[in-house]
């Protein structure tokens, strides 16, 4: 089965911007994560969505992010205006059902904000 | 302010050898517990979870928890070149959803032929 993917891969943006990314999860996942990891520090945990309903929001750091998964499939996470603080690699996992801790990560985005 | 400490490292261990990554958590509540396996540029995966108190073995790997303590561990029996990586400690927060992790640093480890 195909993985967790994540797009761009890369992306440099200046202060004020606007950056969406994106997170396909595997197929006939109905959870799906976001995290992220600043540099120097450890992975921190953002959303959990459950098909497309956001179960937990609460690591999400202030309201210049907003991350959707309409239809339960893909998900986008968007920050806008972006900050030079939210550089940093941004992963996506997934994971099938209620219970099952074997998430799968995606590769991540690394973002950087100049 | 719920934290998850791992030793940096490096952790260096000659190839057969037993490697030991340990892990302590604050929060007394946490019932839930991985270790996740991050190489150099790729995303983490998923080496283990344990609930409970006492040993849990998979193939080369086992962990430890002692709630007790606040410690859990990692041990990897006759280790190989390959497991050089980063190994993460995460813990479940309490009554947050099942993605809802506090990750550790990372704990580098380096395993020389």
């Amino acid at each position: 089965e195909a993985g967790v993917t994540q797009f761009p891969s890369h992306s440099v943006i200046e202060k004020g911007q606007t950056v969406t990314l994106r997170c396909d999860p595997i197929s006939g996942h109905d959870n799906l994560y976001w995290y992220r990891r600043v540099m120097g520090k450890e992975i921190k945990f953002l959303l959990h969505f459950v098909k497309e309903s956001k179960q937990d929001e609460s690591g999400m750091p202030n309201n210049r992010f907003l991350a959707e998964r309409t239809g339960g499939t893909y998900s986008t996470l968007k920050v806008q205006p972006a900050e030079l603080e939210d550089s940093g690699v941004y992963f996506c996992a997934s994971s099938r059902g209620q219970g099952d801790y074997g998430y799968t990560f995606g590769s991540g985005t690394r973002l950087t904000v100049v | 302010q719920k934290e998850v400490e791992q030793n940096s490292g490096p952790l260096s261990v000659p190839e057969g050898a037993i490697a030991s990554l340990n892990c302590t958590y604050s929060d007394r509540g946490s019932q839930s517990f991985f270790w996740y396996r991050q190489y150099s540029g790729k995303s983490p995966e998923l080496i283990m979870f344990i609930y409970s108190n006492g040993d849990k073995e998979d193939g080369r790997f086992t962990a430890q928890l002692n709630k007790a303590s606040q410690y859990v561990s990692l041990l990897i029996r006759d280790s190989q070149p390959s497991d050089s990586a980063t190994y993460l400690c995460a813990v479940k927060v309490p009554g947050g959803s099942q993605g809802n992790l506090i990750f550790g640093k990372g704990t580098k480890l380096s395993v020389k032929p």
